[in-house]
């Protein structure tokens, strides 16, 4: 079955921690991107890729990192910076030819310690 | 810049009653247009879109809406929800400073009681 895997599904953090939450996609897309959501606030942007080895920054990207080394997995880590870090992150995918159709995965709820 | 503007933050309906989700959007380029569901900890499904052509679009699962250039809407329709309606549904449209990458609406909770 082709989807969007993200794991863990829960993830704790202890203050001044990094931690890594994995998105990993079979369907082929060229284009990735994570999203924060927290309650009444809809989906923020805080990164997207486009491209292998290609990344820029959403709307608030300020405290977060990415890599794209591989088509099928773009990680996300919250670094310490990242004051607030505590929601549910959503990973999505999508190609080009689907008109900005984007398909996400099941989600990651971090919560700080 | 292209935004989004949903109405309602929570709708509560009876099961069986008819619902609309308002949806506006701002947008000098050509637009399509998203509805996703989402339900209790989960991510977001897509439930339909306008791309082009006829201005009525349907999901499977019943649900319906209306691209509404004049009036720049888009809302959601359903003449007869269900208990499973229940979720938080998201209208997204695409977003020019972003490569034409959605943006997303804040949500609208519809709570369907029994």
């Amino acid at each position: 079955d082709g989807g969007i895997t993200q794991s863990p599904k829960y993830l704790f953090r202890k203050e001044g921690q990094n931690v890594t939450l994995s998105c990993e996609q079979n369907l082929n897309h060229d284009a990735m991107y994570w999203y924060r959501q927290d309650p009444g606030q809809g989906l923020r942007l805080i990164y997207y890729s486009q491209i292998v080895n290609d990344f820029q920054k959403g709307d608030i990207a300020e405290g977060y990192s990415v890599s794209r080394e591989k088509k099928e997995s773009f990680p996300l880590t919250v670094t310490s910076a990242q004051k607030n870090p505590t929601a549910f992150y959503l990973c999505a995918s999508s190609n080009p030819g689907e008109r900005e159709t984007q398909y996400f995965g099941p989600g990651t709820r971090l919560l700080v310690l | 810049a292209q935004s989004v503007t949903q109405l309602d933050s929570q709708v509560p309906v009876f099961e069986e009653a008819p619902v609309e989700l308002r949806c506006n959007y701002s947008s000098s380029v050509s637009v399509y247009l998203f509805w996703y569901v989402q339900y209790p900890n989960q991510g977001l499904q897509l439930l339909l879109k306008y791309l082009s052509g006829s201005t009525l679009v349907e999901s499977i699962n019943g649900f319906e809406a209306e691209f509404n250039k004049s009036q720049t809407s888009f809302h959601l329709r359903k003449p007869s929800v269900h208990i499973s309606d229940t979720a938080e549904y998201f209208c997204a449209v695409p977003r020019m400073e972003y490569g034409n990458k959605l943006v997303f609406g804040a949500g609208t909770i519809l709570r369907v009681k029994s």
